[in-house]
Order: structure tokens, then sequence, then C-alpha cells
């Protein structure tokens, strides 16, 4: 499936910088997630979004900084994170909430130096 | 809470073997379940899914059923291929929004 894109695929940052990950959906779906995936942990479930308005934030840290402009763009603006912040963050949507398939995008791998 | 269990890999195999791979789940209600896979650089992909019980997925010759009396949902698959390597991910929807995932079993295979 290859309706999810995010750019960048690799970012290193430093823990000063400021930047931010974009994704975007060609699926006409209604609702997005971001997801953080680390070595040997499950996939942590970050924010959804449905209909552009956030319904859900997982208690994430507000060095992460989520914005939805329209149903197809979803960006995770970072600052000041930490080197425990490095993992790979994946975008999703689907096509409502609920118990909806979820298509991943190819994911931003981060490095925080 | 819901949760997921996968077995640990990785899962090492010839070409052509079978491959079972073990997933049991934990949940209250009747959630949907989801087996995604991770190529190498790539982020997931929808392998299968099943909606209720005794339903079976299937796809590229990958196949689960969905065990609600053993709350199972194993993934298998009769002959492996080197390109069937990968990470596989057992997953669980129920009415929210949250997919839970497994941590993930690494499928190796030598030809």
């Amino acid at each position: 499936e290859t309706g999810v894109t995010q750019t960048p695929r690799h970012l290193v940052m430093g823990m000063t910088n400021k930047k931010s990950l974009k994704c975007e959906q060609h699926l006409g779906h209604n609702a997005m997630y971001w997801y953080k995936q680390s070595a040997k942990k499950p996939l942590e479930l970050m924010f959804v979004y449905s209909l552009e308005e956030r319904v859900e934030n997982n208690s994430v840290p507000s060095r992460f900084s989520p914005e939805c402009p329209n149903s197809s763009h979803l960006f995770l603006h970072l600052h000041t994170l930490q080197p425990e912040d490095s993992a790979l963050y994946l975008c999703a949507s689907s096509r409502n909430r609920g118990q909806e398939t979820q298509y991943f995008g190819p994911g931003t791998r981060l490095l925080v130096l | 809470g819901n949760s997921v269990t996968q077995m640990e890999g990785p899962v090492t195999l010839s070409e052509e073997a079978f491959l079972t791979i073990n997933c049991t789940y934990t949940a209250t209600g009747y959630p949907s379940l989801f087996w995604y896979v991770q190529y190498p650089g790539e982020g997931l992909q929808l392998l299968l899914k099943a909606t209720k019980a005794d339903d079976k997925g299937s796809n590229k010759g990958f196949e689960a059923t969905y065990r609600k009396e053993t709350t199972s949902f194993h993934l298998e698959k009769g002959s492996v291929q080197v390109s069937d390597s990968a990470v596989y991910f057992c997953a669980l929807s129920d009415r929210g929004d949250k997919l839970i995932f497994g941590t993930g079993t690494r499928l190796q295979v030598f030809p």
C-alpha cells in the first residue's frame, strides 16, 4: 500500500533543534495517527486525529506537537528532544475511527544526538 | 487491559519450510485481529485480518484463523520464501482507535 507517504525518511537532529515530520495520505481517509516504534518495544500510539480534530493524546511529552491542517496532512513538530526519543516514527490513516484497518507510511527514522 | 503476546524471535527457517508464528490476545468484547508485516527499511503493511470468531484471513499464502476459544490468531504459511524475511506484528483493535501491537517476530528464511 503506497497511499501514505512520509518525509523525511531519515533525520538527525541535535537536542536544541526544531524540526517537523510530514505525513500525507492519498486515500481519502478521515483519521490519521502517529506511532513511535522503538527497538524491542511494541509500537506506541502517540496521537489520533479524526476529521482534523485531535481525539487522543497518549500522555506524550509536550516536546512533540502534532498538527493536522486538513484530512490529508499530518505533521509532528519536534523541539528540544532527548536521545531516548530516537526511534522510527510511523504515520497511519484509516477511513474512519474505530475498528477500521490502518494503513501505514514508511516511517521517519529519527536520531537525536 | 487489552494486550497481544507474540512468540519471541528470531524464527529461522529454510526455504519451503512450514511457518507458524504464535499470537494470543487478551481483550474485552470482540476485537478485530490483524497481522502486519514490516520489511527491512519500510513501514508496516497489512498482511491479513479477521473481524469475528472463526474468520480466516489470508493473503500471499499466509493464513490466520480467529480462535475465540483459545484467544489466538496464529500466522501460518505452508512454504516460506527468502522474500518473506521480515518482522511480523500481530495486533488487535477494540472499539476504540487503538491498534494494540505485539512486540513483533523476526522471520529469517535462508535458501
